[in-house]
């Protein structure tokens, strides 16, 4: 079974400074879809990047990247100047389409604060 | 268009009564996914339905635990006899179809608190 692991509980930033939060995940499978959802204190899961695993260029959207290591099985998010707006709960999440399945698993998630 | 849409946001309910969890998926959706989040958890997988189907039910409790997606209306995940420990986050998710380049719209969740 796929797992995903994201070793920071906790992670803090000062404001327009970058950080980068960890997800590592284990599969068998030669293709999938990586994510990083952001989840607000309004609980709202909102969609932040994705990554398609037989992309080797790593996707970008805005300030937020990625660093996908395939043969680590490493999908890492970067966000560049950070925002107070940026402060959630984030999530890896990683799918493939098992038995035609679209179903998410999802790491236990890494809290981000954003220090002004 | 609007979005997922879940209701209520909030439920309050005593142990040994049911909970009724109601997802409205985005318009032209017809894949509906409920996940269960616990205080300090992630997400969990918990079924996979398409109208009238359900596909995959995996990570549902074998007891006490039913979803359906009718033809008509929005997608109901039921817990009867409710307990202290199905207290969590519930969220559904909407997608179009085939999961070929695209990807799934999570509701704003429901929190569930059993008393």
């Amino acid at each position: 079974a796929q797992t995903v692991t994201q070793s920071q509980p906790e992670m803090s930033v000062q404001e327009a400074e970058t950080v980068t939060l960890s997800c590592t995940y284990d599969t068998s499978e030669s293709d999938y879809y990586l994510f990083w959802y952001k989840q607000p204190p309004s609980r709202q899961m909102i969609l932040v990047i994705r990554q398609e695993a037989y992309k080797q260029q790593n996707a970008t959207e805005n300030r937020f990247s990625v660093n996908f290591q395939k043969a680590a099985k490493s999908f890492s998010l970067k966000i560049s100047d950070s925002q107070l707006g940026d402060a959630a709960m984030y999530f890896c999440a990683y799918r493939t389409p098992q038995g035609g399945s679209e179903k998410l698993v999802f790491g236990k998630g890494t809290k981000l604060t954003v220090n002004p | 268009n609007a979005g997922v849409m879940q209701n209520p946001r909030h439920l309050v309910r005593r142990r040994g009564q049911e909970a009724r969890l109601r997802c409205s998926p985005m318009k032209g959706h017809s894949h509906v996914y409920w996940y269960r989040q616990l205080p300090e958890e992630g997400l969990k997988f918990m079924v996979y339905l398409q109208k009238e189907n359900i596909i995959d039910e995996s990570g549902m409790p074998k007891e006490r635990f039913s979803a359906e997606f009718p033809k008509e209306g929005p997608s109901i995940l039921r817990i009867q006899q409710v307990v202290r420990g199905d207290s969590a986050a519930y969220f559904c998710a909407s997608s179009p179809g085939s999961w070929v380049n695209t990807e799934a719209f999570f509701g704003q969740g429901t929190r569930l608190t059993v008393v």
